[in-house]
């Protein structure tokens, strides 16, 4: 099982700030890496697929990169709505597909 | 427009069984695979099940192999999980998602469903 570690577990930064997250892999997933967005009571919400893919309606603020075991995402100037927890999931070796452990963004 | 609407939830005992319904609309549902992720409180996303097109290919997490069944009937646009000797660590929000591509394994979730909140306890 491809275990995702997720840095930090709480990320605290005012609006219009930059922020950068980071999911690592215990083994290659080459660049089957998915990021989603979740806010409290709601569903998850695709980010990113693929390490660097936006998902259609993503704003351009948000932005992936990363290959192998290493990804970042990178929101570069945080709207109020961005505040969230953020998740990493790969798809590279499955059963199991497997999530990060997660990063709360809050308001600083 | 996609929507998935997951039903079936409730308090259940420990030993108990439950069946989740996701009724989905705004697509071909026969040509994408489906998934269900779980939310327990305070924790993280777990995924739980996938379910090829066809129906012809299911798999499972380790930790529900044997008491979950993942089901899907193309007449009603509904996908099913089928929960039996239920257990407090089952207790979750549980979603439904669907695969991105169709015809496609490839486990890109692009739209998920609001969930529906499974509790285990006597």
């Amino acid at each position: 099982e491809i275990v995702l570690t997720q840095s930090p577990a709480t990320l605290s930064l005012s609006p219009g700030e930059r922020a950068t997250l980071s999911c690592r892999a215990s083994q290659s997933v080459s660049r089957y890496l998915a990021w989603f967005q979740q806010k409290p009571g709601q569903a998850p919400r695709l980010l990113i697929y693929d390490a660097s893919n936006r998902a259609t309606g993503i704003p351009a603020r948000f932005s992936g990169s990363g290959s192998g075991t290493d990804f970042t995402l990178t929101i570069s100037s945080l709207e109020p709505e961005d505040f969230a927890v953020y998740y990493c999931q790969q798809r590279s070796s499955w059963p199991p597909l497997t999530f990060g452990g997660g990063t709360k963004v809050e308001i600083k | 427009e996609v929507q998935l609407v997951e039903s079936g939830g409730g308090l259940v005992q420990p030993g108990g069984s439950l069946r989740l319904s996701c009724a989905v609309s705004g697509f071909t549902f026969s040509n994408h695979w489906m998934t269900w992720v779980r939310e327990a409180p305070g924790k993280g996303l777990e995924w739980v099940a996938s379910i090829k097109e066809d129906g012809s290919d299911t798999y499972y997490v380790d930790s529900v192999k044997g008491r979950f069944i993942i089901s899907r009937d193309t007449a009603k646009n509904s996908l099913y999980l089928e929960m039996n000797t239920l257990r407090g660590e089952d207790t979750a929000v549980y979603y439904c998602a669907r695969v991105a591509e169709p015809y496609s394994s490839n486990q890109i979730f692009d739209y998920w469903g609001q969930g529906t909140l499974v509790t285990v306890s006597s």
